[in-house]
């Protein structure tokens, strides 16, 4: 079946630690997106991704990093900058090659980071 | 600043009734408005998206109407179902943004049977 897959699931970070949060699609979209939910809050764009080898940050992108060598797959890396990273990190694809298209976005099942 | 807002935050309804979700908008420019659905712990179902140019849309017991010029939408779900019982955001699509998505905080939907 066609879909995003996100890895691991529930992910706890160390004290000065980096992780990496995986997102893979098999839907053969060029449009990749990361965004961070907070409890009782809406989704904010963290970085996306139009095209291999190129991305552009969003409206919360310090202390993150991606990275988009092949067109399938768009990891996230929450680095020790990001202070308060503890949120559910849901990643996005979309089949979007102009800013005027109307194609929705298609969600994974999310990766859920906490800090021990 | 295009900001979005949904009321109520969260909404009680006893199975079979029709119920209606709200969201607003600030700013009507706008590509399009997407609705999803997300259960608890899991990522985002879209269930419908109307483009600017359209007024509504229908999948099954689900309506979406777009007034544009008010800057409103509505989410109608007809003969509502225990099985319904999620939380429901809005998104817009502001067209002063590359590829974003602003996402209301959503409506926390409880249908009990």
């Amino acid at each position: 079946d066609g879909g995003i897959t996100q890895s691991p699931k529930y992910l706890f970070r160390k004290e000065g630690q980096n992780v990496t949060l995986s997102c893979e699609q098999n839907l053969n979209h060029d449009a990749m997106y990361w965004y961070r939910q907070d409890p009782g809050q809406g989704l904010r764009l963290i970085y996306y991704s139009q095209i291999v080898n190129d991305f552009q940050k969003g409206d919360i992108a310090e202390g993150y990093s991606v990275s988009r060598e092949k067109k399938e797959s768009f990891p996230l890396t929450v680095t020790s900058a990001q202070k308060n990273p503890t949120a559910f990190y849901l990643c996005a694809s979309s089949t979007d090659r102009v800013r005027t298209s109307n194609q929705p976005q298609h969600f994974g099942d999310g990766t859920r980071l906490s800090i021990l | 600043k295009q900001e979005v807002t949904q009321i109520p935050a969260a909404l009680s309804v006893p199975e079979g009734e029709n119920l209606v979700l709200n969201c607003s908008f600030t700013d009507s420019a706008i590509y399009n408005l997407q609705w999803f659905r997300q259960d608890p712990g899991k990522g985002l179902t879209s269930l419908l998206l109307i483009q600017s140019s359209q007024r509504e849309q229908t999948s099954g017991r689900l309506n979406a109407s777009l007034d544009k010029s008010s800057g409103r939408s509505t989410l109608y779900i007809a003969a509502s179902q225990p099985g319904d019982s999620a939380t429901y955001l809005c998104a817009v699509r502001p067209m002063d943004s590359s590829y974003k998505l602003i996402f209301g905080s959503g409506t926390r939907l409880l249908v009990r049977p």
